[in-house]
């Protein structure tokens, strides 16, 4: 079964609006990724925080992570159309040097 | 132009026949992957490579054999076997060490069987 799983699934929203994406995964971990993918194309490392950080920032990028709950945000602020895109996490089991994926939330920024 | 290249890009195969992708990557990194995504799914991992000569199994490893000869190169060949191969397939690389580092992807394969 899947390491993380992604809610909501979809999420549409204004542009300019804030876009919020959870995470939650089942095992413990050394680091949890997120990362973009644009329809049909490759997937884009967004950011990973460390099993011991507890808040990360790049851009308009706020990701949070409670290993206490096992679960993870990525928070997007003031987003723009070209945002629209899926958005995964990724753990790494903690012991592996694999990813395990979960099965993604699909944004839509309308304009 | 550092990166990681999959060819080609659309691919269409008859029921029987084996088919290869091809994944080149220029960025010098000792592990890479290969995934499988289906609609609206997440990633699952077919096989993965930390160094050359070497690759283990993924979780989804049946009907489908790769090789690792070259540190650049890691191909994947889906079989006969292989009874739903109609999906999207994306390549990875990354640096062996530590665990869990960033993955870079190709641009994607996607595989229509006839």
């Amino acid at each position: 079964s899947q390491q993380g799983e992604e809610d909501p699934q979809a999420l549409s929203i204004q542009e300019g609006e804030n876009a919020t994406m959870n995470c939650s995964y089942k095992t413990s971990i050394n680091n949890l990724q997120w990362y973009r993918q644009n329809s049909g194309r490759g997937l884009v490392h967004l950011i990973l925080i460390r099993s011991n950080e507890r808040e990360k920032h790049s851009g308009r990028l706020r990701v949070t992570l409670d290993t206490s709950k096992k679960s993870s945000s990525l928070l997007i602020t003031a987003s723009r159309a070209a945002d629209t895109a899926s958005y995964f996490c990724a753990t790494d089991g903690g012991s592996s040097y694999k990813l395990i994926f979960g099965s993604g939330t699909r944004l839509l920024v309308r304009p | 132009d550092g990166g990681i290249t999959q060819s080609p890009k659309y691919l269409f195969r008859k029921e029987g026949q084996n088919v290869t992708l091809s994944c080149e990557q220029n960025l010098n990194h000792d592990a890479m992957y290969w995934y499988r995504q289906d609609p609206g799914q997440g990633l699952r991992l077919i096989y993965y490579s930390q160094i050359v000569n070497d690759f283990q199994k993924g979780d989804i490893a049946e009907g489908y054999s790769v090789s690792r000869e070259k540190k650049e190169s890691f191909p994947l060949t889906v079989t006969s076997a292989q009874k739903n191969p109609t999906a999207f397939y994306l390549c990875a690389s990354s640096t062996r060490a530590p665990r869990g580092n960033e993955q870079f992807f190709g641009p994607g394969t996607r595989l229509t069987v006839l």
